[in-house]
């Protein structure tokens, strides 16, 4: 079974710029995750989609947006690029109820972006 | 003061050791706690789950929450250099809510 793909995984753009991230779930998951993971900061978690809604947000600026598509796939996008957006973008997915009562979340190898 | 704090190290032991990794927190709503390991380059993968204060045990893995301290720790017994890796506490209020992670705290296993 596959597990959760991320693309692109690397992608370097300029400040100003836009960049779209892309994560497919494990099939039979219906909620992703977002988490930024920047050099010595950790995981700092981003949004939460579940059966196409967003249910959770973290405190990042508009300009992080996201959705879920009706096959459960997500987008990341991040407008107005600044330098300090530079970090390892993590999608998680977990098949809803079985993860709220374990925690569990699969992790994909995430998306590296470089701003320049 | 962030909302969950680990020492990041690097902690560098010898094969066969025992490791006690460690996380504090703030908020005392947290119920659910969990411990993640990410090798380099890879996402976390789930190592062990508990909720509310206790111990649990999966093998070589301990995992101790203490509620009325805000800690959690995880034990390693007999270490293997395949345990190298960043080991990450993670907590939520409520079944249903997000996971928050710690800063994360390396681990070097030398043979």
């Amino acid at each position: 079974e596959a597990g959760v793909t991320q693309s692109p995984t690397h992608l370097i753009k300029t400040r100003g710029q836009q960049a779209t991230l892309r994560c497919s779930p494990i099939s039979g998951h219906t909620s992703v995750y977002w988490y930024q993971q920047a050099l010595g900061l950790g995981l700092q978690f981003l949004l939460w989609y579940d059966e196409g809604e967003e249910r959770n947000r973290g405190n990042f600026p508009p300009r992080f947006s996201g959705r879920q598509f009706p096959n459960y796939s997500s987008e990341l996008n991040v407008n107005a690029l600044e330098l300090e957006d530079s970090a390892l973008y993590l999608c998680a997915s977990s098949p809803e109820l079985a993860g709220a009562l374990t925690g569990e979340l699969f992790f994909g190898e995430g998306s590296r972006l470089t701003v320049l | 003061q962030k909302e969950v704090e680990q020492d990041p190290g690097p902690l560098s032991v010898p094969e066969g050791a025992i490791v006690s990794l460690n996380c504090t927190y703030s908020n005392s709503a947290f119920q659910y706690f969990m411990w993640y390991r990410q090798y380099s380059r890879k996402g976390p993968e789930l190592l062990m789950y508990t909720y509310s204060s206790g111990n649990k045990e999966d093998g070589r893995f301990t995992a101790q929450v203490d509620k009325s301290s805000k800690y959690i720790s995880l034990f390693i017994r007999d270490s293997q250099p395949s345990d190298s890796a960043t080991y990450l506490c993670a907590m939520k209020k409520t079944s249903y809510d997000k996971v928050i992670f710690g800063p994360g705290t390396s681990l070097s296993v030398i043979p």
